[in-house]
């Protein structure tokens, strides 16, 4: 079955104690995306990946770092979390590239996340 | 600044009704145009997309319209179904630029269908 997966699906932790959500997809997508999901403005993009060590900032990214080393995972790491960051986070991934650039993309089923 | 709004936070429908949903967009360089379906403890699942080529997309029940000159989209549901309650996203893209892939999400509307 095709589908993107996170790990975990749910964390409570203590502000300043890094973190490490996992993503991963068995579709073989080149593009890969990290989002957070607030009320009342809608799914933001943190980071994205355009393939296998090329990342890039998207919208919110302070705070935030990825990684790429491999074309199926894309983790999100919080070295230092803040209450701020206590929110819904979602990794998704398309097939969009270079020649092909209108994709959708498919979504994980998300990560709740508390800091203290 | 947000380039996608939804300016609705809720929509009320009576079953076999019509849902219209709305979008904005300020971005002029926007061209390709998405709706995603959202259901609580899940991730946002793709319903229908439209290009700007075209004004009008059609799947099943579902209909995107788009007016570029307004700068707005609408989804239309009919029938409305009580299955389709749920959090219903606007996304909105440039794939023919150098953030391709990148989609730029409205705030969302939450839609309740009643039996």
């Amino acid at each position: 079955e095709a589908q993107v997966t996170q790990n975990p699906r749910y964390l409570i932790t203590v502000t300043g104690k890094k973190l490490t959500v996992t993503c991963s997809q068995n579709m073989n997508h080149e593009y890969m995306s990290w989002y957070r999901q607030d009320p009342g403005l809608g799914l933001r993009q943190i980071y994205y990946s355009m393939n296998v060590e090329v990342t890039d900032k998207g919208d919110v990214p302070e705070g935030y770092k990825v990684s790429r080393k491999e074309k199926r995972n894309f983790p999100l790491i919080l070295e230092s979390p803040s209450p701020n960051q206590t929110s819904l986070y979602f990794c998704a991934s398309s097939n969009a590239h270079y020649s092909s650039p209108a994709d959708t993309q498919y979504f994980g089923p998300g990560t709740r996340l508390t800091v203290l | 600044d947000q380039q996608v709004k939804q300016n609705s936070p809720s929509l009320s429908v009576q079953e076999g009704r019509i849902s219209i949903l709305n979008c904005d967009y300020t971005n002029s360089m926007f061209d390709y145009f998405l709706w995603y379906k959202k259901y609580p403890a899940e991730g946002p699942t793709f319903l229908i997309s439209i290009s700007s080529i075209k004004d009008k997309n059609e799947d099943g029940r579902f209909t995107v319209f788009l007016n570029k000159s307004a700068k707005h989209l609408s989804l239309h549901i009919v029938p409305s179904q009580p299955g389709d309650s749920a959090v219903y996203f606007c996304a909105a893209s440039n794939p023919g630029g150098t953030s391709y892939g990148k989609l730029t999400f409205g705030q969302g509307t939450i839609l309740t269908v009643h039996p």
